[in-house]
């Protein structure tokens, strides 16, 4: 089974700032996928494939990686962007798995 | 507009079972794979099950497999899980899902339906 181990489990950003987060993957995988849960909802896919932003997600999003290492970037955080963001592996199935979290608030 | 709309949740002893169901719309629900994916509380997700369009093939991690039974009735646009045995590690909010069967990622996801397990 294939381990997904996010960074950082938390942090805080403020409007305007930089944010990257990191998934690592316990032995390489062909592609990341991302979901961004905002309080009290269900997941949205937010990037997919590694690098492609699901429909409706705005473009100072970015996702990139390859192998064991992925990252998902926001050029300029915003309000919205508070969420909780899960990586997700399925290139080594059953079982497909995700990572623990990073929980994105603002500052 | 897609919509995954799960039903069946609430308060079940350990060692019995219940029966979670997830009525589809908005696409044509036999061109894809379907899976529940389960979140306690608190914590992260974790994917508890996979069905491929015909219901000929399923798929479940360790953690619940000989107990839950994933299924579906395309003629009738829904998706089922059957889990039996329940033990207090399966308490989460399950979650209905979508995947095209060569993509494996979920591109859409119901609201939830939350599952507890005490006595």
């Amino acid at each position: 089974e294939i381990v997904l181990t996010q960074s950082p489990t938390t942090m805080a950003a403020s409007p305007g700032e930089k944010v990257t987060l990191t998934c690592r993957a316990s032995s390489s995988v062909s592609y990341m996928h991302w979901y961004q849960q905002r309080s009290g909802t269900s997941p949205k896919l937010w990037i997919y494939e590694t690098s492609k932003l699901a429909s409706g997600v705005p473009n100072r999003f970015s996702g990139s990686g390859s192998g064991t290492s992925y990252s998902l970037t926001i050029n300029s955080m915003e309000t919205e962007d508070a969420a909780t963001y899960y990586c997700q592996q399925g290139s080594s199935y059953p079982p497909m798995t995700f990572g623990g979290g990073t929980k994105l608030e603002l500052k | 507009e897609v919509q995954l709309v799960e039903s069946g949740g609430g308060l079940v002893q350990p060692g019995r079972s219940l029966k979670l169901s997830c009525a589809a719309s908005g696409f044509t629900f036999s061109n894809y794979y379907m899976a529940w994916v389960r979140q306690a509380p608190k914590k992260g997700l974790e994917w508890v099950a996979t069905i491929s369009t015909s219901g000929s093939r399923t798929y479940y991690p360790d953690s619940v497999k000989g107990r839950f039974t994933i299924s579906r009735d395309n003629a009738k646009s829904s998706l089922y899980l059957q889990m039996n045995s329940l033990k207090s590690e399966d308490t989460a909010t399950y979650y209905c899902a979508r995947r095209l069967s060569y993509n494996y990622y979920f591109d859409y996801w119901g609201q939830g339906v939350m599952v507890t397990v005490s006595s």
